[in-house]
């Protein structure tokens, strides 16, 4: 199975930051990436779908890049909502699909 | 309004089995592929198991053999049948729908998830 990396594991940042987390893939995947944000009790939201694709209604503050093995995504201005876990997703190889193992992004 | 609304968790001894649902609305539910994702308490997310619109059925190595997949379009529902628990299975279990245009594909619509704890 495709392990995926992200780094880091978690963050403290104030409102209004950029934030940029990292996501590895363990070979290359293309541009079959996505990413999810988790708020505590919640399930998790699709943001961002083949790299860099924004999935309808996501602010725009949110983008991703990358293709191959190397990915990021980035909240240019981080707002109080935003404060989450966020995952990143191969979904190249299939099955299975993996999962990073999540971003904590914290309130400084 | 796409809604996905599991039921089915709850407590079961180890080696028991569970069967989980989901029901949909608000989409056509027989044009899209459906997954299961599970999450450990303070962990991760695993994909479990997924079943294309033709019924085609995909599985990880960890679950293929105990869990089963399946679908009735007829009711607008997914199912998840669990054998032969472990406590490693315990989880919330999500339902998720996948984006619709075929494998492979990312999940854009996600359940609120139903707790299955495997425990004596």
């Amino acid at each position: 199975a495709i392990r995926m990396t992200q780094s880091p594991s978690s963050l403290s940042a104030s409102t209004g930051d950029r934030v940029t987390i990292t996501c590895r893939a363990s070979q290359g995947i293309s541009s079959y990436l996505a990413w999810y944000q988790q708020k505590p009790g919640k399930a998790p939201k699709l943001l961002i779908y083949a790299a860099s694709t924004l999935q309808s209604g996501v602010p725009s503050r949110f983008s991703g890049s990358g293709s191959g093995t190397d990915f990021t995504l980035t909240i240019s201005c981080l707002q109080s909502e935003d404060f989450a876990t966020y995952y990143c997703q191969q979904y190249y190889s299939y099955p299975p699909s993996t999962f990073g193992q999540g971003t904590k992004v914290e309130i400084k | 309004e796409v809604q996905l609304v599991e039921s089915g968790g709850g407590l079961v001894q180890p080696g028991g089995s569970l069967r989980l649902s989901c029901a949909a609305s608000g989409f056509t539910f027989s044009s899209y592929d459906m997954h299961w994702v599970r999450q450990a308490t303070g962990k991760g997310l695993e994909w479990v198991s997924a079943i294309g619109t033709a019924g085609d059925t995909y599985y990880p190595g960890s679950v293929k053999g105990r869990f089963t997949i399946s679908r009735e379009n007829a009711k607008n529902s997914l199912y998840l049948q669990m054998n032969s628990l472990r406590a490693g299975d315990t989880a919330v279990y999500y339902c998720a729908r996948g984006a619709n245009w075929g494998f492979p594909q990312p999940f854009d619509y996600w359940g609120q998830g139903t707790l299955v704890t495997v425990s004596s």
